[in-house]
């Protein structure tokens, strides 16, 4: 069955340094992996997607991904973190079967400290 | 263009009641998936909806159905309310055509509280 892995449940960085958050999925064909924001009290929004191709991808708000099919890793990175970036992050990998569901880890908290 | 919309916002409920929420797909979707967020947890799928007709389920009992209507806007429905269903409910919506997979649109959420 599909699972998705996020390791990290709290991370805090200082505005201006960069972000890594981490995402591991357990998929048997390739997969379609997505990275979506909330903020509080909203629903998700659409930081990034993958399906195939160029396995660095990159996104909105100034955020990229790279899929790493050998380490099952979609990891989430940006270069300078603004404060308006503290949010939740979803990691997400689609599938086909049984209707296109999307299959979602329980998020890492992002704070970020001025 | 129209995102995709949820009412109400926040509905409080007792348990062993009856609950609706609705769902207006973003315009040129035909596909709505309802996902369950609980506290502190990522969506888990609820089931999806494809030209009218269930496309696909989650773990769920069966006392969590959905409807879709003819212009692509669906309901879910809930009946006898636990108090383990208190949950942000969320919506999305995707222009699926054929086999292949497309990125999922959420709205904004409905917020309930079962007591």
């Amino acid at each position: 069955a599909q699972s998705v892995t996020q390791p990290d449940i709290h991370i805090t960085v200082s505005e201006g340094a960069s972000l890594e958050l981490r995402c591991n999925y357990s998929y048997g064909a390739t997969p379609y992996l997505f990275w979506y924001v909330q903020s509080p009290g909203q629903g998700l929004q659409l930081l990034l997607k993958y399906f195939s191709g160029d396995t660095l991808v990159q996104g909105i708000k100034g955020f990229e991904a790279e899929f790493k099919r050998s380490q099952s890793s979609f990891n989430l990175r940006k270069p300078s973190v603004h404060w308006s970036d503290a949010a939740e992050y979803f990691c997400a990998v689609g599938h086909t079967g049984g209707g296109n569901k999307l299959t979602f880890g329980t998020g890492t908290q992002l704070k970020v400290e001025l | 263009e129209t995102g995709v919309t949820q009412s109400p916002t926040h509905l409080i409920k007792t348990r062993g009641q009856q609950v609706t929420l609705r769902c207006s797909s973003q315009s040129g979707h035909n596909t709505v998936s309802w996902y369950q967020q609980a506290l502190g947890q990522g969506p888990q799928f609820i089931f999806q909806y494809y030209r009218e007709e269930e496309n696909g389920r989650g773990n769920f009992p069966p006392r969590f159905s959905g409807l879709q209507f003819p212009n692509y806007s669906s309901e879910l429905n809930v009946n006898a309310l636990e108090l383990d269903d208190s949950a942000l409910y969320l919506c999305a919506s995707s222009p699926r055509t054929s086999g292949d997979y497309y990125e999922q649109y959420f709205g904004p959420g409905t917020r309930l509280t079962v007591t």
